[in-house]
């Protein structure tokens, strides 16, 4: 069974805190992705990396980073957290390329920031 | 931007009547549109895809609906089940892109 999966279920963390979110595929995918999710605003990408050390940035990248070192994890940072960055932060994949439109989410990460 | 979006955000449906789910669109670039079914605790999961050059469709229980004429998209679902209570989003892709822009989303209840 295909699987994606996220370090942590919860996570609080305090304002000011560096934050570590990881992300593992075990689909050999080359496409991964970072969403959040918000209540009403459904989910908004924050970056995506189409290959290794490969990434663009979503349409919220602003307080984020990212790190693809090896092919089957995707790391998201976040540099200096702050309460607005409260979200459920969901990690996708999907095979290479543009015409796969299946993508294959793991089962978020719900981060409080205190 | 331009944006996907869901015309209601909830539904309740009685078990065994067909759901429809509607979503309105747009982006005119937009090549793909793909529904998505999140159930609670989980991650989305993918359900069904249609290309703009279609206007219809068929999975499983599922039917999806493109009106271009007017940007609109459904998404219907035969002898709802209670399985099927969720959030279902619908997502837009342009041809050659890796990303898809979702909507806010509908979460379906389905009474007994």
């Amino acid at each position: 069974d295909v699987k994606v999966t996220q370090s942590s279920r919860y996570l609080v963390k305090r304002t000011g805190e560096k934050v570590f979110l990881e992300c593992v595929q075990d689909m050999d995918h080359e496409n991964m992705f970072w969403y959040r999710q918000d209540p009403g605003l459904g989910l908004r990408l924050i970056y995506f990396s189409y290959d290794v050390k490969m990434k663009e940035k979503g349409d919220i990248p602003e307080g984020y980073s990212v790190s693809r070192e090896k092919k089957e994890r995707f790391s998201l940072i976040l540099e200096s957290a702050s309460t607005n960055q409260t979200s459920m932060y969901l990690c996708a994949s999907s095979s290479a390329g543009t015409g796969n439109n299946e993508q294959f989410f793991g089962p978020g990460t719900r981060l409080t920031v205190l | 931007g331009e944006s996907v979006g869901l015309h209601l955000p909830t539904l309740s449906v009685q078990e065994g009547d067909n759901s429809i789910i509607n979503c309105a669109y747009s982006n005119s670039a937009s090549d793909y549109f793909i529904w998505y079914k999140q159930e609670s605790g989980k991650g989305p999961q993918f359900i069904i895809d249609i290309r703009s050059n279609m206007d219809k469709r068929q999975g499983q229980r599922v039917t999806v609906l493109l009106n271009k004429t007017v940007k609109h998209l459904s998404l219907q679902i035969a002898a709802t089940q209670p399985g099927d209570s969720a959030v279902y989003f619908c997502a837009e892709k342009e041809v050659d892109d890796y990303k898809l822009s979702f909507g806010a989303g509908t979460t379906v209840t389905v009474r007994a």
